[in-house]
Protein backbone atom coordinates (compact mmCIF):
# COMPACT_ATOMS: atom_id res chain seq x y z
CA UNK A 1 0.00 0.00 0.00
CA UNK A 2 0.61 3.29 0.00
CA UNK A 3 1.38 4.18 3.34
CA UNK A 4 2.17 2.60 6.64
CA UNK A 5 -1.32 0.53 7.97
CA UNK A 6 -2.13 -0.72 11.51
CA UNK A 7 -5.30 -2.58 12.67
CA UNK A 8 -7.63 -2.48 14.41
CA UNK A 9 -7.48 1.53 15.18
CA UNK A 10 -8.96 0.69 18.52
CA UNK A 11 -9.44 -2.22 20.95
CA UNK A 12 -10.96 -2.21 24.18
CA UNK A 13 -9.60 -4.85 26.62
CA UNK A 14 -10.21 -6.06 29.85
CA UNK A 15 -7.32 -6.12 32.10
CA UNK A 16 -6.06 -9.59 31.26
CA UNK A 17 -7.07 -10.58 28.10
CA UNK A 18 -4.33 -11.05 25.46
CA UNK A 19 -4.23 -8.29 22.41
CA UNK A 20 -2.59 -8.52 19.12
CA UNK A 21 -1.72 -5.40 17.01
CA UNK A 22 -1.00 -5.40 13.51
CA UNK A 23 1.56 -3.30 11.28
CA UNK A 24 1.45 -3.76 7.49
CA UNK A 25 5.05 -1.34 6.63
CA UNK A 26 5.69 0.30 3.35
CA UNK A 27 6.07 -2.03 0.99
CA UNK A 28 9.96 -2.64 0.25
CA UNK A 29 11.10 -0.97 3.90
CA UNK A 30 13.39 -3.45 5.52
CA UNK A 31 13.17 -1.53 8.18
CA UNK A 32 9.99 -1.42 11.15
CA UNK A 33 9.67 0.03 14.59
CA UNK A 34 7.15 -0.31 17.36
CA UNK A 35 6.44 3.08 19.48
CA UNK A 36 4.00 3.63 22.48
CA UNK A 37 2.18 6.68 22.87
CA UNK A 38 0.77 7.72 26.03
CA UNK A 39 -1.23 10.16 26.55
CA UNK A 40 0.53 13.84 26.55
CA UNK A 41 3.86 11.85 25.83
CA UNK A 42 6.00 11.50 22.83
CA UNK A 43 6.49 8.83 21.10
CA UNK A 44 8.55 5.74 23.33
CA UNK A 45 10.68 3.44 21.60
CA UNK A 46 9.78 -0.36 22.00
CA UNK A 47 11.36 -2.48 19.44
CA UNK A 48 13.05 -2.90 15.92
CA UNK A 49 13.60 -4.80 13.33
CA UNK A 50 15.26 -4.96 10.63
CA UNK A 51 13.58 -7.27 7.79
CA UNK A 52 12.46 -10.63 10.30
CA UNK A 53 15.72 -9.85 12.49
CA UNK A 54 14.71 -8.16 15.94
CA UNK A 55 17.64 -6.32 16.53
CA UNK A 56 16.81 -4.29 19.51
CA UNK A 57 13.96 -4.70 22.00
CA UNK A 58 15.45 -2.55 24.98
CA UNK A 59 12.15 -0.52 25.04
CA UNK A 60 9.95 -3.34 25.59
CA UNK A 61 8.35 -2.87 29.31
CA UNK A 62 7.70 -6.50 30.36
CA UNK A 63 8.00 -9.48 29.02
CA UNK A 64 4.37 -9.36 28.87
CA UNK A 65 5.16 -7.86 25.48
CA UNK A 66 6.27 -9.63 22.49
CA UNK A 67 6.49 -8.77 18.92
CA UNK A 68 7.38 -10.62 15.61
CA UNK A 69 7.93 -10.01 11.84
CA UNK A 70 8.29 -13.53 10.91
CA UNK A 71 8.73 -12.89 6.89
CA UNK A 72 10.06 -9.03 6.96
CA UNK A 73 7.24 -7.47 5.68
CA UNK A 74 3.66 -7.49 8.24
CA UNK A 75 4.62 -7.05 12.13
CA UNK A 76 2.81 -8.07 15.20
CA UNK A 77 2.93 -6.94 18.42
CA UNK A 78 1.52 -9.13 21.06
CA UNK A 79 0.62 -8.15 24.61
CA UNK A 80 -0.63 -10.38 27.16
CA UNK A 81 -2.31 -10.13 30.43
CA UNK A 82 -3.04 -6.36 29.60
CA UNK A 83 -2.89 -4.12 32.46
CA UNK A 84 -4.56 -0.65 32.72
CA UNK A 85 -0.97 0.87 32.44
CA UNK A 86 -0.74 -0.89 29.13
CA UNK A 87 -3.57 1.76 27.75
CA UNK A 88 -1.71 3.70 25.37
CA UNK A 89 -1.54 4.63 21.29
CA UNK A 90 0.78 1.79 19.83
CA UNK A 91 2.49 3.30 17.03
CA UNK A 92 4.40 1.89 13.76
CA UNK A 93 6.43 2.95 11.34
CA UNK A 94 8.89 1.80 8.52
CA UNK A 95 12.27 3.43 7.21
CA UNK A 96 13.36 2.68 3.48
CA UNK A 97 17.07 2.10 2.65
CA UNK A 98 19.37 5.22 2.77
CA UNK A 99 16.78 7.66 4.73
CA UNK A 100 16.44 8.86 8.29
CA UNK A 101 13.02 9.37 8.54
CA UNK A 102 10.21 7.20 10.01
CA UNK A 103 6.83 6.72 8.31
CA UNK A 104 4.44 6.51 11.06
CA UNK A 105 1.01 4.75 10.42
CA UNK A 106 -2.00 5.90 12.35
CA UNK A 107 -1.28 3.79 15.42
CA UNK A 108 -3.88 1.66 17.46
CA UNK A 109 -5.14 3.09 20.53
CA UNK A 110 -5.78 0.88 23.15
CA UNK A 111 -7.87 0.87 26.33
CA UNK A 112 -7.55 -1.38 28.98
CA UNK A 113 -10.42 -1.67 31.53
CA UNK B 1 16.20 10.72 31.66
CA UNK B 2 14.79 12.90 28.74
CA UNK B 3 17.45 12.80 26.40
CA UNK B 4 15.18 14.95 24.08
CA UNK B 5 13.25 18.28 25.84
CA UNK B 6 10.14 20.15 24.45
CA UNK B 7 9.45 22.35 27.56
CA UNK B 8 6.77 24.49 26.25
CA UNK B 9 3.74 22.36 26.53
CA UNK B 10 2.03 25.00 24.34
CA UNK B 11 2.31 27.77 21.94
CA UNK B 12 -0.23 30.43 20.22
CA UNK B 13 0.37 32.11 17.64
CA UNK B 14 -1.56 34.49 15.23
CA UNK B 15 -2.30 33.83 11.59
CA UNK B 16 0.62 35.34 9.74
CA UNK B 17 3.06 35.61 12.36
CA UNK B 18 6.37 33.16 12.82
CA UNK B 19 6.04 30.42 15.42
CA UNK B 20 9.07 29.58 16.83
CA UNK B 21 9.19 26.07 18.57
CA UNK B 22 12.04 24.87 20.73
CA UNK B 23 13.89 22.00 21.76
CA UNK B 24 17.26 20.84 23.38
CA UNK B 25 19.10 17.81 23.72
CA UNK B 26 21.73 16.20 26.17
CA UNK B 27 23.40 13.36 24.34
CA UNK B 28 26.05 14.63 22.29
CA UNK B 29 26.11 11.33 20.09
CA UNK B 30 22.43 12.78 18.53
CA UNK B 31 23.88 13.57 14.78
CA UNK B 32 20.82 13.97 13.17
CA UNK B 33 16.83 16.07 13.95
CA UNK B 34 13.65 15.61 13.11
CA UNK B 35 10.41 17.48 13.43
CA UNK B 36 6.83 15.81 13.16
CA UNK B 37 3.53 17.21 13.04
CA UNK B 38 0.85 15.19 14.57
CA UNK B 39 -2.94 15.84 13.70
CA UNK B 40 -5.29 14.26 16.59
CA UNK B 41 -6.29 10.67 15.31
CA UNK B 42 -3.62 10.44 13.00
CA UNK B 43 0.02 9.04 12.90
CA UNK B 44 2.94 11.54 12.88
CA UNK B 45 4.02 13.05 9.68
CA UNK B 46 7.48 14.16 8.84
CA UNK B 47 8.07 17.62 8.09
CA UNK B 48 11.94 18.61 8.03
CA UNK B 49 15.05 17.38 9.38
CA UNK B 50 18.58 18.72 9.44
CA UNK B 51 22.11 16.93 9.61
CA UNK B 52 24.79 18.06 12.23
CA UNK B 53 26.96 19.14 9.34
CA UNK B 54 24.88 21.71 8.50
CA UNK B 55 23.16 24.85 11.38
CA UNK B 56 19.75 25.38 8.74
CA UNK B 57 17.69 23.95 6.42
CA UNK B 58 14.78 25.27 4.78
CA UNK B 59 11.38 23.79 3.01
CA UNK B 60 9.31 26.94 2.02
CA UNK B 61 7.51 28.42 4.89
CA UNK B 62 9.37 26.03 7.47
CA UNK B 63 13.09 26.37 8.64
CA UNK B 64 15.24 24.46 11.32
CA UNK B 65 17.86 25.62 12.84
CA UNK B 66 20.64 23.77 15.27
CA UNK B 67 22.87 25.19 17.39
CA UNK B 68 25.28 22.34 18.51
CA UNK B 69 27.44 24.06 21.08
CA UNK B 70 23.74 24.89 22.89
CA UNK B 71 22.45 21.62 22.24
CA UNK B 72 19.44 23.17 20.96
CA UNK B 73 17.08 23.19 17.75
CA UNK B 74 14.35 25.32 16.48
CA UNK B 75 11.62 24.94 14.15
CA UNK B 76 10.54 27.85 12.83
CA UNK B 77 6.95 28.69 10.76
CA UNK B 78 6.60 31.67 8.93
CA UNK B 79 4.18 33.14 7.81
CA UNK B 80 1.90 30.97 10.68
CA UNK B 81 -1.47 29.47 8.79
CA UNK B 82 -4.97 27.62 10.92
CA UNK B 83 -3.76 24.30 9.09
CA UNK B 84 -0.17 24.64 10.99
CA UNK B 85 -2.04 23.81 14.22
CA UNK B 86 -1.03 20.64 15.63
CA UNK B 87 1.34 18.95 18.21
CA UNK B 88 4.76 19.15 16.57
CA UNK B 89 7.84 16.69 18.38
CA UNK B 90 11.23 17.52 18.03
CA UNK B 91 13.13 13.75 17.17
CA UNK B 92 16.81 12.96 17.52
CA UNK B 93 19.23 10.15 15.91
CA UNK B 94 22.74 8.89 15.29
CA UNK B 95 23.17 7.74 11.70
CA UNK B 96 22.80 4.21 11.42
CA UNK B 97 21.01 1.46 9.38
CA UNK B 98 20.07 0.74 13.60
CA UNK B 99 19.08 4.10 14.91
CA UNK B 100 15.89 4.57 16.34
CA UNK B 101 14.15 8.39 16.94
CA UNK B 102 14.06 9.67 20.26
CA UNK B 103 11.16 11.94 20.85
CA UNK B 104 9.98 15.11 23.13
CA UNK B 105 7.01 15.33 24.70
CA UNK B 106 5.55 17.13 21.85
CA UNK B 107 4.51 21.03 21.55
CA UNK B 108 0.58 21.57 20.97
CA UNK B 109 0.97 24.86 18.46
CA UNK B 110 -2.78 26.48 17.84
CA UNK B 111 -2.48 29.47 15.30
CA UNK B 112 -5.78 32.13 15.59
CA UNK B 113 -7.29 32.98 12.88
Amino acid sequence: GAGVSQSPRYKVAKRGQDVALRCDPISGHVSLFWYQQALGQGPEFLTYFQNEAQLDKSGLPSDRFFAERPEGSVSTLKIQRTQQEDSAVYLCASRGLGTGELFFGEGSRLTVL
Amino acid sequence: DQQVKQNSPSLSVQEGRISILNCDYTNSMFDYFLWYKKYPAEGPTFLISISSIKDKNEDGRFTVFLNKSAKHLSLHIVPSQPGDSAVYFCAATTTGANSKLTFGKGITLSVRP
